[in-house]
């Protein structure tokens, strides 16, 4: 089992669906939790960045994490075709850890 | 403020060679990890430098080596190239010396290994 489990999609929705995006991890050590947007040939960019368990929001998007159950969530409200792109979760024990990430989702947003 | 800066942005090369790719981190940030993303296997951890110093390292051969300046700058080498190195590979900065912080992605070089 990989440390960190992400659904590749393809996921494709209509332009303003809400989204949502999931991860599951195993390593209970985790307490630092971020999202990434990649668009295509280009480097992740930090969208989403969560300490521990709880709720953040900035503008339309969401994320929710929850330690008990090792699941974190990304929320995206009225999604427009620039979010299409690949999302991909990431997570840290802390100190000089790397981040360890998941494969990433491609969302797909139709007009 | 400029963001990472990766040179080159593209590079080919030939199995058994060896190859250095250079990141510029943002300024004001010490710390600077290195990543390599394959389709397969996603975005794995190589290592990260702080200060000079090697902190981590995550599972990959010997012949994935790094260093960094005293002005931050980082660089990567891959020594006897094989084909599986073709990878988009990514540096990452950030500023504070514990914890994940916030890192900031370059646009990556990407390697081809024929």
């Amino acid at each position: 089992q990989k440390e960190v489990e992400q659904d590749p999609g393809p996921l494709s929705v209509p332009e303003g669906a809400i989204v949502s995006l999931n991860c599951t991890y195993s390593n209970s050590a985790f307490q630092y939790f971020m999202w990434y947007r990649q668009y295509s040939r280009k480097g992740p960019e930090l969208l989403m960045y969560t300490y521990s368990s709880g709720n953040k929001e900035d503008g339309r998007f969401t994320a929710q994490v929850d330690k008990s159950s090792k699941y974190i969530s990304l929320f995206i409200r009225d999604s427009q075709p620039s979010d299409s792109a690949t999302y991909l979760c990431a997570m840290s024990a802390g100190g000089a850890d790397g981040l360890t990430f998941g494969k990433g989702t491609h969302l797909i947003i139709q007009p | 403020k400029a963001g990472v800066t990766q040179t080159p942005r593209y590079l080919i090369k030939t199995r058994g060679q060896q190859v250095t790719l250079s990141c510029s981190p943002i300024s004001g940030h010490r710390s600077v990890s290195w990543y390599q993303q394959t389709p397969g296997q996603g975005l794995q951890f190589l290592f990260e430098y702080f200060s000079e110093t090697q902190r981590n390292k995550g599972n990959f051969p010997g012949r994935f080596s790094g260093r960094q300046f005293s002005n931050s700058r980082s660089e990567m080498n891959v020594s006897t190239l094989e084909l599986g190195d073709s990878a988009l590979y990514l540096c990452a900065s950030s500023w504070t010396s514990t914890g994940p912080d916030t890192q900031y992605f370059g646009p990556g070089t990407r390697l081809t290994v024929l």
